[in-house]
């Protein structure tokens, strides 16, 4: 079965410094891997996606970044992290015809 | 521009009564899906909807897609506890870009 990972489950980091998340998926191949922030309480709003190593796509402007180094590793990142960056970030896996994707734990970001 | 608005947005109800949650747009999509996510947690899948009309359950829950395939319901029979969380419908675009939206969230609260 697959199963999608992400760590760290909660991060405080202060403004300016740097951000790494790392998702991974197990158990299928060449997935499409996305990114997800959440507002508390929101809707889902996707920040990139991506449907093969080294192909990232950008949905909204911003001070972060995506990379796909490999098949199922997908890892969000950003060199100075604003306040307005906390939140609630997902990754999340789709294939198939139906795009129905399936999330990861979530990390908790919170930015000081 | 959000393409897919959920109405309503909270909702509070006592256990045993029944309620629906709309998820409405002005674009046709080719799938619509319905998800539930508890408080820091990643969002779960629940349904797809393929075929305008369509009508599925799932024990007390009842999705159904429009026939012009631009809207969903889901209606919840006799809410219990479990039932509480954050309903998301998505759904795939079928003109433009390649392009999975999330609707606004409907928030229920099943109170015992």
């Amino acid at each position: 079965s697959q199963t999608i990972h992400q760590w760290p489950a909660t991060l405080v980091q202060p403004v300016g410094s740097p951000l790494s998340l790392e998702c991974t998926v197990e158990g299928t191949s060449n997935p499409n891997l996305y990114w997800y922030r959440q507002a508390a309480g929101r809707g889902l709003q996707l920040l990139f996606y991506s449907v093969g190593i080294g192909q990232i796509s950008s949905e909204v402007p911003q001070n972060l970044s995506a990379s796909r180094p490999q098949d199922r590793q997908f890892i969000l990142s950003s060199k100075k992290l604003l306040l307005s960056d906390s939140g609630f970030y997902l990754c999340a896996w789709s294939s198939g015809i139906y795009n129905e994707q399936f999330f990861g734990p979530g990390t908790r970001l919170t930015v000081l | 521009t959000q393409l897919l608005e959920q109405s309503p947005q909270f909702l509070s109800i006592q256990e045993g009564e029944n309620l629906t949650v709309y998820c409405n747009s002005s674009s046709v999509f080719s799938s619509l899906q319905w998800y539930r996510q508890e408080p820091g947690e990643g969002p779960v899948l629940l349904v797809t909807v393929v075929t305008g009309g369509e009508v599925k359950k799932l024990k007390r829950l009842t999705f159904q897609f429009g026939d012009a395939r631009k809207d969903s319901s889901l209606h919840i029979t006799a809410a219990q506890p479990g039932d509480t969380g954050l309903y998301l419908c998505a759904g795939f675009l079928t003109s433009g870009t390649y392009k999975y939206i999330f609707g606004t969230g409907t928030r229920l609260k099943v109170l015992a």
